[in-house]
């Protein structure tokens, strides 16, 4: 069973910029998180998504959106991107609905300049 | 406010020798898991425990929740340089539908 997989892995953007990653969770999970991980602030959540619906969301600026879809894939978005903006996304799919046990995938690491 | 305190912060220790790693909070929580990360890659789960003061091993590791369900720990027999790498507790506090928070992490370090 393939895992979860993050597009792209490495990107470079420019301040002022928008960039959208994309997950493709374990096959037959319908819930999707996503974390921003960096090496002050460790793993900070994002949002949650469970069958195209938002469950939860964290405590970060309306810059950053989300999104799920059908097919439960799922996109972030980041809109007039920081240097502080840049870490490794992290993406984790579950079977269940707010499922305590998640699978990583490997991360789309992001640098801002 | 960080819901899950990971202590110690950075660890560095010889071959061979065994570490304990704590994940303590003031919430109960329904499950606790363990994650091991390594550079440059998505942290990869290692164990859940979901009973209070259950303990579960996996060959050289330890881990127990606590009979409050509000910390757990992970202890290491004989480390070895595979084990090195940042450990993460996680887990949703109060049975209900908040959302899964990771702990600070341990940073550890086996030297051959």
């Amino acid at each position: 069973k393939a895992g979860v997989t993050q597009t792209p892995r490495y990107l470079i953007k420019t301040r002022g910029q928008q960039v959208t990653l994309s997950c493709s969770p374990i096959s037959g999970h319908r819930s999707v998180s996503w974390y921003q991980q960096t090496p002050g602030q460790g793993l900070q959540f994002l949002f949650e998504y469970f069958s195209e619906t938002q469950r939860n969301k964290g405590n970060f600026p309306g810059r950053f959106s989300g999104r799920q879809f059908s097919n439960s894939r799922s996109e972030m978005n980041v809109s007039t991107l920081e240097l502080g903006d840049s870490a490794l996304y992290l993406c984790a799919s579950s079977p269940f609905d707010s499922g305590n046990t998640i699978y990583f995938g490997e991360g789309s690491w992001l640098t801002v300049v | 406010t960080q819901l899950l305190e990971q202590s110690p912060q950075f660890l560095s220790i010889q071959e061979g020798e065994n570490l304990t790693v704590y994940c303590n909070s003031s919430s109960v929580f329904s499950s606790l898991q363990w994650y091991r990360q390594e550079p440059g890659e998505g942290p990869v789960l290692l164990v859940t425990v979901v009973t209070g003061g259950e303990v579960k091993k996996l060959k050289r590791l330890t881990f127990q929740f606590g009979d409050a369900r509000k910390d757990s720990s992970l202890h290491i027999t004989a480390a070895q340089p595979g084990d090195t790498g940042l450990y993460l507790c996680a887990g949703r506090a109060n049975f209900g539908n908040e959302k899964l928070t990771f702990g600070t992490g341990t940073r550890l370090t086996i030297i051959p």
